[in-house]
């Protein structure tokens, strides 16, 4: 089965840029989108298709995705955006979450 | 603006089923890809499986084997089935509405609109 791999966490100081990488066979020839889970809350869909944002996503928040490797990116860390982040994708009509990034913003 | 509103029982005792309903609010169920996903306490989304509006389904092969989607379209809900359960079936869990496309030959599928989940509990 498709499986994909994410850092356990990510540490950025406020005002810098993160990334989140998300791993898996040939990925690149797959959209990847990205949910945002702050605790205790459900998960949002902050990136879809690799680069787009849903409406009220800040651009901040940006993606790519090539070969084996999609990744998200915020630019301009703020306090707010500490939260667990998982890359999503399809494969064989099934979906595949990848096991989740904490970001830490310190 | 859709909503989705997860409906069941908290606690839920070895070997028996799980159901739980979600209810569609603000918007029609046609078109749309309905989903089930759950978050063991401390751990990662897990996709359950999905039902798309015409009634075709599909699981996650780990979970098949005790999984039933089904849909209710005069009620605008769908639910979730899933027979002997252990305690390792612990877990919020989610609805969500998904989309997919294609473009460029490739297959997008996306989840933009979910339900604050539910939480159950396996025990005696």
């Amino acid at each position: 089965s498709y499986e994909l791999t994410q850092p356990p966490s990510v540490s950025v100081s406020p005002g810098q840029t993160a990334s989140i990488t998300c791993s898996g066979d040939k990925l690149g020839q797959k959209y990847a989108c990205w949910y945002q889970q702050k605790a205790g809350q459900s998960p949002v869909l902050v990136l879809y298709q690799d680069t787009k944002r849903p409406s009220g996503i800040p651009a901040r928040f940006s993606g790519s995705n090539s070969g084996n490797t999609a990744t998200l990116t915020i630019s301009g860390t703020q306090a707010m955006d500490e939260a667990d982040y998982y890359c999503q994708a399809w494969d064989s009509s099934t979906v595949v979450f990848g096991g989740g990034t904490k970001l830490t913003v310190l | 603006q859709v909503q989705l509103q997860e409906s069941g029982p908290g606690l839920v005792k070895p070997s028996e089923t799980l159901s739980l309903t979600c209810a569609v609010s603000g918007g029609s169920i046609s078109g749309y890809y309905w989903n089930w996903i759950r978050q063991p306490p401390g751990k990662g989304l897990e996709w359950i499986g999905y039902i798309y509006y015409s009634g075709s389904t599909n699981y996650n092969p780990s979970l098949k084997s005790r999984v039933t989607i089904s849909l209710d379209t005069s009620k605008n809900q769908f639910s979730l089935n899933l027979n002997s359960v252990t305690a390792a079936d612990t877990a919020v869990y989610h609805c969500a509405r998904a989309r997919l496309g294609s473009q460029n030959s490739y297959y997008y599928y996306y989840m933009d609109v979910w339900g604050k989940g539910t939480t159950v509990t396996v025990s005696s």
